[in-house]
Protein backbone atom coordinates (compact mmCIF):
# COMPACT_ATOMS: atom_id res chain seq x y z
CA UNK A 1 0.00 0.00 0.00
CA UNK A 2 1.14 3.71 -0.63
CA UNK A 3 3.03 4.83 2.49
CA UNK A 4 4.53 8.89 3.06
CA UNK A 5 6.67 9.11 6.45
CA UNK A 6 8.43 11.87 7.96
CA UNK A 7 11.51 11.03 9.60
CA UNK A 8 10.46 11.66 12.88
CA UNK A 9 7.51 13.06 14.80
CA UNK A 10 9.81 16.26 16.61
CA UNK A 11 12.99 17.53 15.49
CA UNK A 12 14.30 20.55 18.31
CA UNK A 13 17.25 22.52 17.08
CA UNK A 14 19.26 25.41 18.27
CA UNK A 15 19.07 28.88 16.57
CA UNK A 16 21.13 29.37 13.92
CA UNK A 17 21.62 25.48 12.98
CA UNK A 18 20.56 24.16 9.76
CA UNK A 19 17.28 21.88 10.46
CA UNK A 20 16.88 18.91 8.05
CA UNK A 21 13.50 17.02 7.37
CA UNK A 22 12.82 13.96 5.69
CA UNK A 23 10.43 12.88 3.99
CA UNK A 24 10.27 9.02 1.89
CA UNK A 25 7.34 7.37 0.35
CA UNK A 26 6.97 3.84 -0.86
CA UNK A 27 4.46 2.46 -3.44
CA UNK A 28 3.58 6.04 -4.95
CA UNK A 29 5.33 7.95 -8.42
CA UNK A 30 4.79 11.31 -7.66
CA UNK A 31 4.91 13.65 -10.24
CA UNK A 32 5.12 16.71 -7.86
CA UNK A 33 6.56 16.67 -4.21
CA UNK A 34 5.55 19.87 -1.88
CA UNK A 35 6.37 20.84 1.09
CA UNK A 36 3.81 22.77 3.87
CA UNK A 37 4.24 24.83 6.83
CA UNK A 38 1.19 24.53 9.16
CA UNK A 39 0.81 26.21 12.46
CA UNK A 40 -1.65 24.99 15.73
CA UNK A 41 -5.09 25.43 14.36
CA UNK A 42 -4.09 26.54 11.09
CA UNK A 43 -4.60 25.53 7.33
CA UNK A 44 -1.09 24.47 5.51
CA UNK A 45 0.75 27.35 3.99
CA UNK A 46 2.32 25.92 0.44
CA UNK A 47 6.47 26.50 1.13
CA UNK A 48 7.81 24.74 -1.95
CA UNK A 49 7.03 22.45 -4.77
CA UNK A 50 9.94 20.38 -6.58
CA UNK A 51 9.13 18.07 -9.91
CA UNK A 52 9.98 14.78 -10.66
CA UNK A 53 12.28 15.69 -13.30
CA UNK A 54 14.13 18.54 -10.72
CA UNK A 55 17.01 17.47 -7.91
CA UNK A 56 16.65 20.29 -6.20
CA UNK A 57 14.80 24.23 -5.84
CA UNK A 58 16.11 26.75 -3.42
CA UNK A 59 13.36 29.66 -2.17
CA UNK A 60 15.16 31.84 0.72
CA UNK A 61 16.51 29.95 3.63
CA UNK A 62 15.21 27.13 2.32
CA UNK A 63 16.11 23.78 0.14
CA UNK A 64 14.36 20.55 -1.38
CA UNK A 65 15.78 17.97 -3.25
CA UNK A 66 13.98 15.15 -4.78
CA UNK A 67 15.86 11.80 -5.15
CA UNK A 68 13.10 9.27 -7.08
CA UNK A 69 15.51 6.36 -7.17
CA UNK A 70 15.48 6.71 -2.94
CA UNK A 71 12.19 7.67 -2.76
CA UNK A 72 13.01 10.55 -0.92
CA UNK A 73 13.03 14.29 -0.19
CA UNK A 74 15.19 16.20 2.18
CA UNK A 75 13.88 19.99 3.48
CA UNK A 76 16.48 22.07 4.87
CA UNK A 77 15.95 25.18 6.70
CA UNK A 78 19.23 26.81 7.03
CA UNK A 79 20.34 29.69 9.74
CA UNK A 80 16.96 28.57 11.48
CA UNK A 81 15.23 30.81 14.33
CA UNK A 82 12.60 30.61 16.59
CA UNK A 83 9.78 31.71 14.14
CA UNK A 84 10.40 28.53 11.99
CA UNK A 85 9.01 26.63 15.08
CA UNK A 86 6.21 24.67 13.41
CA UNK A 87 4.91 21.22 12.03
CA UNK A 88 5.93 20.97 8.16
CA UNK A 89 4.26 18.43 6.11
CA UNK A 90 5.39 16.60 2.74
CA UNK A 91 2.98 16.07 0.52
CA UNK A 92 2.67 14.45 -2.94
CA UNK A 93 0.82 14.67 -6.15
CA UNK A 94 0.93 11.87 -8.98
CA UNK A 95 -0.23 12.65 -12.93
CA UNK A 96 -4.11 12.32 -13.45
CA UNK A 97 -5.38 13.10 -9.73
CA UNK A 98 -5.62 15.87 -7.86
CA UNK A 99 -5.58 14.10 -4.39
CA UNK A 100 -2.86 15.50 -2.73
CA UNK A 101 -1.28 12.65 -0.08
CA UNK A 102 0.00 14.39 2.93
CA UNK A 103 2.62 12.88 5.64
CA UNK A 104 2.19 13.07 9.13
CA UNK A 105 4.51 16.16 9.36
CA UNK A 106 7.57 16.99 11.82
CA UNK A 107 7.12 19.27 14.77
CA UNK A 108 10.54 21.34 14.39
CA UNK A 109 11.16 23.32 17.31
CA UNK A 110 13.85 25.55 17.25
CA UNK A 111 15.23 27.26 20.73
CA UNK A 112 16.93 30.71 21.25
CA UNK B 1 -1.75 38.55 -1.60
CA UNK B 2 -4.93 36.72 -2.13
CA UNK B 3 -6.32 34.33 0.33
CA UNK B 4 -8.48 31.36 0.38
CA UNK B 5 -10.71 32.31 3.10
CA UNK B 6 -13.53 30.05 5.18
CA UNK B 7 -16.43 30.29 7.60
CA UNK B 8 -17.21 30.10 10.07
CA UNK B 9 -13.84 29.40 12.12
CA UNK B 10 -15.77 28.01 15.14
CA UNK B 11 -18.96 25.38 14.62
CA UNK B 12 -20.32 23.16 17.57
CA UNK B 13 -23.49 21.10 16.36
CA UNK B 14 -25.12 17.90 17.82
CA UNK B 15 -24.93 14.45 16.26
CA UNK B 16 -27.91 14.25 13.58
CA UNK B 17 -27.88 17.74 12.65
CA UNK B 18 -26.67 18.98 8.87
CA UNK B 19 -23.51 21.51 8.77
CA UNK B 20 -22.63 23.97 5.79
CA UNK B 21 -19.18 25.24 5.96
CA UNK B 22 -18.25 28.14 3.68
CA UNK B 23 -15.25 28.55 1.61
CA UNK B 24 -14.34 31.35 -0.63
CA UNK B 25 -11.42 30.13 -3.30
CA UNK B 26 -8.95 32.57 -4.80
CA UNK B 27 -10.53 34.49 -7.39
CA UNK B 28 -8.77 33.26 -10.65
CA UNK B 29 -8.55 29.47 -9.07
CA UNK B 30 -10.92 26.99 -11.23
CA UNK B 31 -9.99 24.20 -8.79
CA UNK B 32 -11.76 23.81 -5.72
CA UNK B 33 -11.06 20.79 -2.80
CA UNK B 34 -12.15 20.14 0.85
CA UNK B 35 -9.61 18.15 3.24
CA UNK B 36 -9.99 17.27 6.53
CA UNK B 37 -7.84 16.39 9.38
CA UNK B 38 -8.85 15.24 12.57
CA UNK B 39 -6.91 16.37 15.67
CA UNK B 40 -3.06 14.57 15.82
CA UNK B 41 -3.65 12.85 12.39
CA UNK B 42 -2.58 13.51 9.01
CA UNK B 43 -4.69 15.93 6.39
CA UNK B 44 -6.84 13.74 4.42
CA UNK B 45 -8.22 14.82 1.25
CA UNK B 46 -12.44 14.32 0.76
CA UNK B 47 -13.56 15.95 -2.79
CA UNK B 48 -11.81 17.92 -6.07
CA UNK B 49 -14.62 19.90 -8.15
CA UNK B 50 -13.97 21.55 -11.19
CA UNK B 51 -16.72 22.95 -14.01
CA UNK B 52 -19.58 22.53 -11.58
CA UNK B 53 -18.83 18.52 -10.95
CA UNK B 54 -17.48 16.25 -8.68
CA UNK B 55 -14.08 15.27 -10.28
CA UNK B 56 -12.47 12.97 -7.66
CA UNK B 57 -13.53 11.74 -3.93
CA UNK B 58 -12.31 10.05 -1.46
CA UNK B 59 -13.89 6.55 0.02
CA UNK B 60 -15.04 9.59 3.49
CA UNK B 61 -17.14 11.16 1.15
CA UNK B 62 -19.90 9.44 1.42
CA UNK B 63 -23.92 10.22 0.82
CA UNK B 64 -23.56 12.20 3.78
CA UNK B 65 -21.38 14.88 2.42
CA UNK B 66 -21.99 17.43 -0.87
CA UNK B 67 -20.37 20.12 -2.62
CA UNK B 68 -21.96 23.09 -4.51
CA UNK B 69 -20.85 26.16 -6.09
CA UNK B 70 -23.84 28.07 -5.19
CA UNK B 71 -22.43 31.36 -7.20
CA UNK B 72 -19.06 32.55 -8.82
CA UNK B 73 -17.37 33.11 -5.38
CA UNK B 74 -18.39 30.60 -2.59
CA UNK B 75 -18.12 26.87 -2.38
CA UNK B 76 -19.51 25.04 0.20
CA UNK B 77 -19.06 21.90 2.18
CA UNK B 78 -22.42 20.36 3.68
CA UNK B 79 -22.68 17.26 6.20
CA UNK B 80 -26.03 16.02 6.02
CA UNK B 81 -26.33 14.27 9.52
CA UNK B 82 -23.27 14.59 11.19
CA UNK B 83 -21.80 12.18 14.08
CA UNK B 84 -19.09 12.17 16.19
CA UNK B 85 -16.39 10.99 14.42
CA UNK B 86 -17.12 13.91 11.77
CA UNK B 87 -15.10 16.35 14.15
CA UNK B 88 -11.96 17.67 12.48
CA UNK B 89 -10.15 20.82 11.09
CA UNK B 90 -12.03 20.85 7.77
CA UNK B 91 -9.92 22.70 4.57
CA UNK B 92 -10.98 24.15 1.58
CA UNK B 93 -7.80 24.43 -0.78
CA UNK B 94 -7.93 26.04 -4.07
CA UNK B 95 -5.47 26.05 -7.59
CA UNK B 96 -5.11 27.42 -10.63
CA UNK B 97 -4.72 25.91 -14.22
CA UNK B 98 -1.39 24.16 -13.94
CA UNK B 99 -3.08 22.24 -10.97
CA UNK B 100 0.21 21.64 -9.12
CA UNK B 101 0.04 23.75 -5.71
CA UNK B 102 -2.67 24.17 -3.36
CA UNK B 103 -3.43 26.84 -1.33
CA UNK B 104 -5.30 26.03 1.68
CA UNK B 105 -7.67 28.09 3.52
CA UNK B 106 -7.30 28.64 7.50
CA UNK B 107 -9.32 25.89 8.32
CA UNK B 108 -13.35 25.38 10.00
CA UNK B 109 -13.18 23.53 13.23
CA UNK B 110 -16.15 21.30 13.69
CA UNK B 111 -17.15 19.78 17.27
CA UNK B 112 -20.04 17.40 16.67
CA UNK B 113 -21.54 16.68 20.43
Amino acid sequence: SQKIEQNSEALNIQEGKTATLTCNYTNYSPAYLQWYRQDPGRGPVFLLLIRENEKEKRKERLKVTFDTTLKQSLFHITASQPADSATYLCALLSYNTDKLIFGTGTRLQVFP
Amino acid sequence: EPEVTQTPSHQVTQMGQEVILRCVPISNHLYFYWYRQILGQKVEFLVSFYNNEISEKSEIFDDQFSVERPDGSNFTLKIRSTKLEDSAMYFCASTGGQRETQYFGPGTRLLVL
